[in-house]
């Protein structure tokens, strides 16, 4: 089966400008996060979709920060204004049901560099 | 602050030796999973513990939890060069809202040829 599709792979932009990341998920699959991992941490949660309503948002910075998933298929992560903090890999995954204990599927995540 | 915390920090060993890397937590968890990345690539699942279990294996894999001391270890047994990566371990926990994932810090491991 194919894998979590993210793009771009990498983006640069200036502090203050806007920016959007853009995954598909594996097929079938109803459950997706958005994990913000900067560089020598873990990822950290920050949006969890089941279909296309929001479960988990706890760790968004709302007042930036904004996800969507229409359709319950793709979804979109946006940030309007990136600050430098905001530097690090944006990190898709996947898994087929809201159950506990399903493994997640990443993709290769998008590398954010704010100038 | 993330859940939990991954010691060491970075490992360096010879192939054909064992890993072994812990994972400590600090709150009472459903699940714990170890995810492993390789440099540049997104997290790939290896395994996961229920928290009512305390060791189970996977081919080269061996992990155990316990959950009095609320930490994991993640063995891997004759390493190879491409078993370098970051590992990660991941709790989870079943709040009314839905399951609440954490990820620790990471241990880096080479595995010298």
């Amino acid at each position: 089966e194919a894998g979590v599709a993210q793009s771009p792979r990498y983006k640069i932009i200036e502090k203050r400008q806007s920016v959007a990341f853009w995954c598909n998920p594996i097929s079938g699959h109803a459950t997706l996060y958005w994990y913000q991992q900067i560089l020598g941490q873990g990822p950290k949660l920050l949006i969890q979709f089941q279909n296309n309503g929001v479960v988990d948002d706890s760790q968004l910075p709302k007042d930036r920060f904004s996800a969507e998933r229409l359709k319950g298929v793709d979804s979109t992560l946006k940030i309007q204004p990136a600050k430098l903090e905001d530097s690090a890999v944006y990190l898709c995954a996947s898994s087929s049901s809201p159950l506990p204990g399903q493994p997640q599927h990443f993709g290769d995540g998008t590398r954010l560099s704010i100038l | 602050s993330q859940q939990g915390e991954e010691d060491p920090q970075a490992l360096s060993i010879q192939e054909g030796e064992n890993a072994t890397m812990n994972c400590s937590y600090k709150t009472s968890i459903n699940n714990l999973q170890w995810y492993r990345q390789n440099s540049g690539r997104g997290l790939v699942h290896l395994i996961l513990i229920r928290s009512n279990e305390r060791e189970k294996h996977s081919g080269r894999l061996r992990v155990t939890l316990d959950t009095s001391k609320k930490s994991s270890s993640l063995l891997i047994t004759a390493s190879r060069a491409a078993d370098t990566a970051s590992y990660f371990c991941a709790t989870e926990t079943y709040p009314n809202t839905g399951n609440q994932f954490y990820f620790g810090t990471g241990t880096s491991l080479t595995v010298i040829p």
